[in-house]
């Protein structure tokens, strides 16, 4: 099983509202990762969890807030965003940091 | 700071030709991965391939061939007969050991959109 789910799959929300993003993974991979994607462009690193503790932030700011509960699964609080940040959120798994990642369909966020 | 060069933006192919996607890459170290994604318009980014910087021998998989090149910095990716399916972004991605213990981060180039027309 080499599946990574995401939900939702899209997702509509407000300035002030506050919202997750979820991220399943069973293939016993160690690191997961969360990107942030616009349109024509590469997914761009947000955060990187390694045996479920943080291990790189890439200066994401304060309104995206990642979660790794547990081996398995991945969450990223969303808080009092801009409309810039509408994008395609990706999430994505590999056995050790570095190595390839899978990735999920992941979720079409749009801010208004 | 390791960086990754795709320098065609678009490309078109006609079905049954063959297309080379080129990918360079800049990194200091020795040792570094390097991979090939594919996202179709649905979004999802599919692995293709990975490649040890210490193993230039070139690979085939069916209708995909990759050449991995440490002179000149370069892992080409080649579609033989290519198929409508094949319309996509392809991604060239390079991993870097940033500290000990393992390699951390991955760095994407700007992505090749393959469209193969019928």
């Amino acid at each position: 099983d080499t599946e990574v789910t995401q939900t939702p799959k899209h997702l509509v929300m407000g300035m002030t509202n506050k919202k997750s993003l979820k991220c399943e993974q069973h293939m016993g991979h160690r690191a997961m990762y969360w990107y942030k994607q616009k349109a024509k462009k590469p997914p761009e690193l947000m955060f990187v969890y390694s045996y479920e503790k943080l291990s790189i932030n890439e200066s994401v700011p304060s309104r995206f807030s990642p979660e790794c509960p547990n081996s398995s699964l991945l969450n990223l609080h969303l808080h009092a965003l801009q409309p810039e940040d509408s994008a395609l959120y990706l999430c994505a798994s590999s056995l050790i940091t570095g190595a390839e990642q899978y990735f999920g369909p992941g979720t079409r966020l749009t801010v208004t | 700071a390791q960086k990754v060069t795709q320098a065609q933006t678009e490309i078109s192919v006609v079905e049954k030709e063959d297309v080379t996607l080129d990918c360079v890459y800049e990194t200091r170290d020795t040792t570094y991965y390097l991979f090939w994604y594919k996202q179709p318009p649905s979004g999802e980014l599919v692995f293709l391939i990975r490649r040890n910087s210490f193993d230039e021998q070139n690979e085939i998989s069916g209708r995909y061939s990759w050449n991995f090149q440490k002179s000149t910095s370069s892992f080409n990716f080649t579609i033989t007969a290519s198929q409508v399916v094949d319309s996509a972004v392809y991604f060239c991605a390079l991993s870097e050991l940033m500290n000990s213990g393992g390699y951390q981060k991955v760095t994407f180039g700007t992505g090749t959109k393959l469209q193969v027309i019928p």
